[in-house]
């Protein structure tokens, strides 16, 4: 079975905190992906990686930052947390240059507070 | 610029009755079409993609979908609907260009099936 894992399903920091959340995927996949859920927003794209070291600015990078040192392994970055980032994280891994579906993790609710 | 728009933020549907969850997209160019289930406290699952071909796609759990060019669309639909089936549906495009790796999402639509 394929696999996206986040490393925790609840967060609550505190406003100004340094935040990471950590995502791996066991699937090879050269394309990863970092989105925030909102009621009545969908899901936005935050950033992208499309290789090792490689990242691309999705819809709403501002406060955020990434990295993706190993194939498996993209973090997302609050460099500076605010209340106003309180909100659903969603990874996602895939194929790159196929018609393939993007493969979700479980999700991390983040509260800033 | 590529988009999605669901037009209904909720859809009621009585079990037994067919369902139909609405989906219009834009994009510049041929689009891969995706549309994702997600349950309570849980990631995106899933259900099914339009690539090319036929344009009834059919998916996961007895959910099936209809690409039609013309109108811009890509409905989900089933012929029954279960209790189980409630839940929040995203319907997602990306062109077919081969390094426009973004996947651009709706906002959703909540479906509750009334037993």
């Amino acid at each position: 079975d394929v696999k996206v894992t986040q490393s925790s399903r609840y967060l609550v920091k505190r406003t100004g905190e340094k935040v990471f959340l950590e995502c791996v995927q066991d699937m090879d996949h050269e394309n990863m992906f970092w989105y925030r859920q909102d009621p009545g927003l969908g899901l936005r794209l935050i950033y992208f990686s499309y290789d090792v070291k490689m990242k691309e600015k999705g819809d709403i990078p501002e406060g955020y930052s990434v990295s993706r040192e190993k194939k498996e392994r993209f973090s997302l970055i609050l460099e500076s947390a605010s209340t106003n980032q309180t909100s659903m994280y969603l990874c996602a891994g895939r194929n790159r240059g196929n018609p393939n579906e993007a493969f979700f993790g479980q999700g991390t609710r983040l509260t800033v507070v | 610029a590529q988009s999605v728009a669901q037009p209904e933020d909720q859809v009621n549907v009585a079990e037994g009755n067919p369902l139909t969850v609405k989906c219009t997209y834009s994009v510049s160019g041929n689009p891969y079409l995706f549309w994702y289930v997600q349950y309570p406290n849980r990631g995106l699952q899933f259900l099914l993609k339009y690539i090319t071909g036929d344009n009834l796609v059919k998916g996961s759990y007895g959910f099936e979908a209809e690409f039609n060019k013309s109108q811009t669309s890509f409905h989900l639909k089933k012929p029954s609907a279960l209790v189980s089936d409630s839940a929040l549906y995203f319907c997602a495009v990306r062109v077919s260009n081969f390094g426009n790796e973004k996947l651009t999402f709706g906002t959703g639509t909540r479906l509750t099936i009334i037993p």
